[in-house]
């Protein structure tokens, strides 16, 4: 079946470094999609991605999708202590299943 | 955005006993939702999918008579787990997902915090 690798597990940065974290199915896409969890709370929806090769933005954050539709990346330029959280991708066929996470842990 | 509700948002209950959760799409019509599992630090693992008015699919690994999905309505999708052990602690929450229309994207509930004393 569908399985969707995330790395890295961790990642802990002092404030203003950039940070990436990267996804990889075993199989091809219809979309990916971006989440965020919050220590405490629910993942919550950044974004999807559809069209192979595609980036989309929002704010500091940058989104690719591979041109294969089988990776996925999600860069955030300068981090504040705000971003501090976990970032799942999802990769999405007839069901959706999450990568393991990134953790990010911002440094003031 | 879209609303899930889930409910409740924890629970407490003894070991041996059964827990319902409902997960409830408040302004659209959820064709497919999705049961995940999380266990502290960890990702979110796929329990089963169930579309509405059919059984729910199961991952493997996964008991589904311990873990019985309803899906009766396009609103409304129920995860009970039956004979509840300490093992079975953890963080519970549902997603759902409109087909064709609206939205495109899987919307999440709150979650449930289980604990099985």
């Amino acid at each position: 079946g569908q399985q969707v690798m995330q790395i890295p597990q961790y990642q802990h940065v002092q404030e203003g470094e950039d940070f990436t974290t990267y996804c990889n199915s075993s199989t091809t896409l219809s979309n990916i999609q971006w989440y965020k969890q919050r220590p405490g709370g629910h993942p919550v929806f950044l974004i999807q991605l559809v069209k192979s090769g595609e980036v989309k933005k929002q704010k500091r954050l940058t989104f690719q999708f591979g041109e294969a539709k089988k990776n996925s990346s999600l860069h955030i330029t300068a981090t504040q202590t705000t971003d501090v959280g976990t970032y799942f991708c999802a990769g999405h066929n007839n069901d959706m299943r999450f990568g393991a996470g990134t953790r990010l842990t911002v440094k003031p | 955005g879209a609303v899930v509700s889930q409910h409740p948002s924890w629970v407490i209950c003894k070991s041996g006993t059964s827990v319902k959760i409902e997960c409830r799409s408040l302004d659209f019509q959820a064709t497919t939702m999705f049961w995940y599992r999380q266990f502290p630090k960890q990702s979110l693992m796929l329990m089963a999918t169930s579309n509405e008015g059919s059984k729910a699919t199961y991952e493997q690994g996964v008991e589904k008579d311990k873990f019985l999905i309803n899906h009766a309505s396009l609103t409304l999708s129920t995860l009970t787990v039956t004979s509840a052990h300490p093992e079975d602690s953890s963080f519970y929450i549902c997603s759902a997902r409109g087909e064709g229309g609206w939205p495109t994207e899987a919307f999440f509930g709150q979650g449930t915090r289980l604990t099985v004393v």
